[in-house]
């Protein structure tokens, strides 16, 4: 079983169109993570949620919005694609505690033309 | 903010050997935590060792240890006997205390070090 996953592992679509990106982890952690990694390999978070409640949300556009339907679920909804949004996407989770390591998905390449 | 600085873009080691990768830090915190991360081909990041801020002793796990030295705000990652396996790109992490003393605020990463292992 895969503690975290997500879906799609590559995802290919044409500037302003919508896309999702799913995740779900099944490690029963009560946060989650969305990272960012640049064609520099530079990984950024971008948001964590924590029982359902959005706690940081760094200089992201507006365009990218999670939602988290419930505790074992973050997904990530980006509107009107741009071509400086292709990047590795990676869903992450851990324990509230800080002294635990987060556990990552396998990553989605997106990648807008 | 906290900063994470990996100075190595690359480093190459020969099979057998040992290599160590540098990552420095800043931040004003006494309490936090540290992760080196290794990320393959693949693409999945994998955790390779953590510090807990407050312990003097450097972690260990197996060939991989730390040289953490809290003053100088330096953790250095220490692979012996290098195996074509370890080729990566590895990642420096810090994860700072929250005001609930949860971890929801997440891991500030380095820029890595591409590790090459010539066998």
């Amino acid at each position: 079983d895969t503690a975290v996953s997500q879906t799609p592992k590559y995802l290919v679509t044409q500037m302003g169109n919508d896309k999702s990106i799913k995740c779900e982890q099944n490690l029963g952690h009560d946060t989650m993570y969305w990272y960012k990694q640049d064609s520099k390999k530079f990984l950024k978070i971008m948001f964590s949620y924590n029982n359902k409640e959005l706690i940081i949300n760094e200089t992201v556009p507006n365009r990218f919005s999670p939602k988290s339907p419930d505790k074992a679920h973050l997904n990530l909804h980006i509107n009107s694609l741009e071509l400086g949004d292709s990047a590795v996407y990676f869903c992450a989770s851990s324990r509230g505690n800080m002294n635990t390591e987060a556990f990552f998905g396998q990553g989605t390449r997106l990648t807008v033309v | 903010a906290q900063t994470v600085t990996q100075s190595q873009p690359e480093m190459s080691v020969q099979e057998a050997e040992t290599v160590t990768l540098s990552c420095t830090y800043d931040t004003s915190e006494s309490d936090y935590y540290l992760f080196w991360y290794k990320q393959p081909p693949s693409r999945q990041m994998i955790l390779v060792i953590r510090q807990e801020a407050y312990k003097q002793q450097n972690a260990t796990e197996n060939r991989f240890s730390v040289n953490f030295q809290k003053a100088a705000k330096s953790f250095s990652l220490k692979i012996s006997d290098s195996q074509l396996g370890d080729a990566a790109m590895y990642f420096c992490a810090y994860r700072a205390p929250t005001i609930s003393g949860g971890g929801a605020d997440g891991l500030t990463f380095g820029k890595g070090t591409h590790l090459i292992i010539q066998p």
